[in-house]
């Protein structure tokens, strides 16, 4: 069946960098673009960016320009999301979610999500 | 850019219908077919539950419906189950080339 597989909890200081995997299993990797999402303690979820997992290209939103970066390994199935210059405010669950439908219109299948504390 | 606006709670019996607004403006939910809705319980991950408006995925109820006028997309959940109860999120495709979901909304079902 169709799997989204992230890595485990993370714990980080203020100033550091999280990469956090996600590994798909269940259909052809380079067929679906990945979405990323994320949801702080009690916040609504906020969309960071995405990843054409063909040929690569990503696409995120204005608020992490410059401090997230997207990426794909094909022969592992697996989509990579890295946050830099951690703050407190960053602490939250990060999503991995395969984008379907026209367009990328939707995300139909999501991974459980992998939790990022940072605190000094 | 902005999130879409969504009604913060709604409530309703079991049995009855209830509907969940979802405003954005003609940069995002007016001008794009790409809306869709979430549905999270407590402490889990989001599921799909419609797609590009009013599109349901097999395995969701045809209980959930969705819609859309203007720059406002709307889900309606009929027959309300206590299961139903969870928070909902509409997301929108944008003219950034970008998506932008709602604040959420919390149902509750009494």
């Amino acid at each position: 069946q169709v799997q989204l597989v992230q890595s485990g909890a993370e714990v980080k200081k203020p100033g550091a960098s999280v990469k956090v995997s996600c590994k798909a299993s269940g259909y052809t990797f380079t067929s679906y673009a990945m979405h990323w999402v994320r949801q702080a303690p009690g916040q609504r979820l906020e969309w960071m960016g995405w990843i054409n997992t063909g040929d690569g290209n990503t696409k995120y939103s204005q608020k992490f320009q410059g401090r997230v970066t997207i990426t794909r390994d094909t022969s592992a199935s697996t989509a990579y999301m890295e946050l830099s210059s951690l703050r407190s405010e960053d602490t939250a669950v990060y999503y991995c979610a395969r984008a379907y439908g026209s367009g990328g219109a939707c995300m139909d299948v999501w991974g459980k999500g992998t939790t990022v504390t940072v605190s000094s | 850019q902005s999130a879409l606006t969504q009604p913060p709670s709604v409530s309703g019996s079991p049995g009855q219908s209830v509907t969940i607004s979802c405003t954005g403006t003609s940069s995002d939910v007016g001008n794009y077919n790409r809306v869709s809705w979430y549905q999270q319980p407590p402490g889990t991950a989001p599921k799909l539950m419609i797609y590009e408006v009013s599109n349901r995925p097999s395995g969701v109820p045809d209980r959930f419906s969705g819609s859309k006028s203007g720059n406002t997309a709307s889900l309606t959940i009929s027959g309300l189950q206590t299961e139903d109860e969870a928070d909902y999120y509409c997301s929108s495709y944008t003219s950034s080339s970008t998506w932008v979901f709602g604040g959420g909304t919390k149902l509750t079902v009494l």
